[in-house]
């Protein structure tokens, strides 16, 4: 089945520091891929869509310039968080849609001291 | 604007102890209903995707059915392995977010052995 690799799993960066974290689709070309945010026993909250070559859509309320979303290849996105606080700790996790469905990286857990 | 509401929130079974979690759903044309689940620091892994009023999926312990205004999953003698977060989405058929998920918050599933 298709395979959505996702990296680091955690990381624990000092505040103000930037943090990149790496989607790759392993077995597929992911045109479309979906950057999503959750908190402790919260929803998966959609923070932007990214499409090959272009520039991702930001969901309403998300920093376009705090979290920059790079999509330069069929196999390869990134978010990263610049000068992160600690109100930007979080899970965060990446999608990409294959065939009709959507398959899932196994998330990061991001922790700002 | 498209919502989803899933109950209960928290749901503890005995082993062999057959339930149902409920999904409740408001979309502007429903192109798909998705059932994943989720273990505590993992992505979501795909169960489901139901299309149309009436359908039905079987995997396993779980059935999910669909109706034009709620879905529900049922797990049949659950096993503590079956312990998890379940999580149903749902994606609109039209509209610029036409491939966007909209998750709701999950059931978390407890089975005691």
């Amino acid at each position: 089945g298709a395979v959505v690799s996702q990296h680091p799993s955690r990381v624990i960066c000092k505040s103000g520091t930037s943090v990149k974290i790496e989607c790759r689709s392993l077995d597929f070309q992911a045109t479309t891929m979906f950057w999503y945010r959750q908190f402790p026993k919260q929803s998966l909250m959609l923070m932007a869509t990214s499409n090959e070559g272009s520039k991702a859509t930001y969901e309403q309320g998300v920093e376009k310039d705090k979290f920059l979303i790079n999509h330069a290849s069929l196999t390869l996105s990134t978010l990263t968080v610049t000068s992160a606080h600690p109100e930007d700790s979080s899970f965060y996790i990446c999608s990409a849609r294959v065939g009709g469905g959507y398959t899932f990286g196994s998330g990061t857990r991001l922790t700002v001291v | 604007e498209d919502q989803v509401t899933q109950s209960p929130e928290a749901l503890r079974l005995q082993e062999g102890e057959s339930s149902s979690l409920n999904c409740s759903y408001t979309v502007s044309g429903l192109r798909g209903l998705f059932w994943y689940r989720q273990d505590p620091g993992k992505g979501p892994e795909f169960l489901f995707t139901l299309y149309s009023a009436g359908e039905e999926k079987e995997k396993e312990r779980l059935k999910a059915t669909l109706t034009k205004k709620e879905s529900f999953l049922h797990i049949t003698a659950p096993k503590p392995e079956d312990s998890a977060t379940y999580l149903c989405a749902v994606q609109a058929a039209s509209g610029a977010g036409s491939y966007q998920l909209t998750f709701g918050k999950g059931t978390k599933l407890s089975v005691i052995p």
